[in-house]
């Protein structure tokens, strides 16, 4: 069973740029999540899907960062513009039910 | 929110040594989660456990959930045991919450 795909793996922009994720769940996942992981921490979750809709997306900074999930499958997380702040990893994780699965991430530096 | 505290926060064995990781919630929780966090940033689910006690191999977990509490053993380390050890809790439907996480080194 393949797991959850993210791309890219790796990104630097200079601050103020804009930047997209793209992640694709384990298949027949209904629920997809994106989280923040900073240096040293846990991560954070940012946005939760079932499906095609929103479930959670109160820790999701919504003045630069977006998230959609169009015909309930694969998803894009764009932030624009970016801080410097915003230099952590991006998780994708998938789940049949409750327990998760994770992407590799994409590390993200902004310069 | 929930409240996630592990310990220890730091963890350093020699291979082939026994070790137990500690997760405590500041409130109830029926989704509980550990993971493994290894050097190249992967995480790997190692149990969902939201009560009980769970084997897989040489890692077995246990949560007391009326006392908020999840234990992660780990018996005869191994080099690749090596990386972060989080928790995460939460209830049916709502948000996992992270620990800060263990950091495990076992040395050869």
């Amino acid at each position: 069973e393949a797991g959850v795909a993210q791309s890219p793996r790796y990104k630097i922009i200079e601050k103020r740029q804009s930047v997209a994720f793209w992640c694709n769940p384990i298949s027949g996942h209904a629920t997809l999540y994106w989280y923040q992981q900073i240096l040293g921490q846990g991560p954070k979750l940012l946005i939760q899907f079932q499906n095609n809709g929103v479930v959670d997306d109160s820790q999701l900074p919504k003045d630069r960062f977006s998230a959609e999930r169009l015909k309930g499958v694969d998803s894009t997380l764009k932030i624009q513009p970016a801080k410097l702040e915003d230099s952590a990893v991006y998780l994708c994780a998938s789940s049949p039910l409750n327990q998760q699965f994770f992407g590799p991430g994409t590390r993200l530096t902004v310069l | 929110g929930i409240q996630v505290e592990q310990s220890p926060p730091d963890l350093i064995l020699q291979e082939g040594a026994n070790s137990t990781l500690r997760c405590n919630f500041s409130d109830s929780v029926n989704n509980l989660q550990w993971f493994h966090q290894n050097p190249w940033g992967q995480l790997i689910n190692l149990f969902y456990i939201p009560s009980g006690t769970k084997q897989n191999g040489r890692l077995s977990a246990t949560t007391v959930a009326t006392e908020r509490y999840s234990l992660l053993y780990i018996s005869s380390s191994q080099t690749t045991d090596s990386g972060v050890y989080f928790c995460a809790g939460g209830t049916s439907g709502s948000r996992l919450t992270f620990g800060e996480g263990t950091q495990l080194t076992v040395n050869p």
